[in-house]
């Protein structure tokens, strides 16, 4: 199975920071990669495919890089409605897996 | 517009089964582009994927959950469904089903999802 690392767990930070979250896969997965918010008591809600291309609609201050084993999201401007939990999936094979989780907090 | 809404008994006592719905609407669930799964969530904790199957039958299970675990899929009602046997209180959860499958190209790949619904394991 390939196991999903996310770091920082949780990150405090203030409205117009830059923030940057590192998922690392325990394998190489290409770029099969995505990426997802959650808000708490919510269904988590799709950002990021193929490791960096943005899902319609979601905010262009989202961004994703990286390839094979260690991948990056960045907010390039956190604003007050991403305040929230963010997970990396790995999307290269079964069986599926998430990242820990990090949660972006208010400084 | 693809929805999808999860169904079923919202408490469970422990050692029975566990059974939720997935009922698809907005889109056919036997599309050969798609996997659809269920993914869970246990209060304050991260996601777990549980399964995934294909609209063929064909399934796909999380090792850890894999001896209790079937998913089904029913085309004719645009359903798919979980069963999970011999629940104990650490399957307490919020069970979500989604379009989730492997090396699937496109955002549309990853979406929706349920809204998800909170299953307890208590007597």
């Amino acid at each position: 199975d390939i196991q999903m690392t996310q770091s920082p767990s949780s990150v405090s930070a203030s409205v117009g920071d830059r923030v940057t979250i590192a998922c690392r896969a325990s394998q190489g997965i290409s770029r099969w990669l995505a990426w997802y918010q959650q808000k708490p008591g919510k269904a988590p809600e799709f950002l990021l495919y193929a490791a960096s291309s943005l899902q319609s609609g979601v905010p262009s201050r989202f961004s994703g890089s990286g390839s094979g084993t260690d991948f990056t999201l960045t907010i390039s401007s956190l604003q007050p409605e991403d305040f929230a939990t963010y997970y990396c999936q790995q999307a290269n094979s079964f069986p599926l897996t998430f990242g820990g989780g990090t949660k972006v907090e208010i400084k | 517009q693809l929805q999808l809404q999860e169904s079923g008994p919202g408490l469970v006592k422990p050692s029975e089964t566990l059974s939720l719905i997935c009922t698809v609407s907005g889109g056919s669930i036997s599309s050969t582009t798609y996997y659809w799964g269920w993914i869970r969530q246990p209060p304050g904790k991260g996601l777990e994927w549980i399964g995934s199957i294909y609209f063929s039958g064909s399934t796909h299970y999380n090792p850890s959950l894999k001896s209790r675990v079937t998913i089904s899929v029913d085309t004719s009602k645009n359903q798919f469904s979980l069963k999970l046997s011999s629940v104990t209180a650490a399957d307490t959860a919020v069970y979500y089903c989604a379009r989730i499958g492997p090396r699937c190209s496109g955002g549309s790949c990853y979406v929706p999802w349920g809204q998800g619904t909170l299953v307890i394991v208590s007597s």
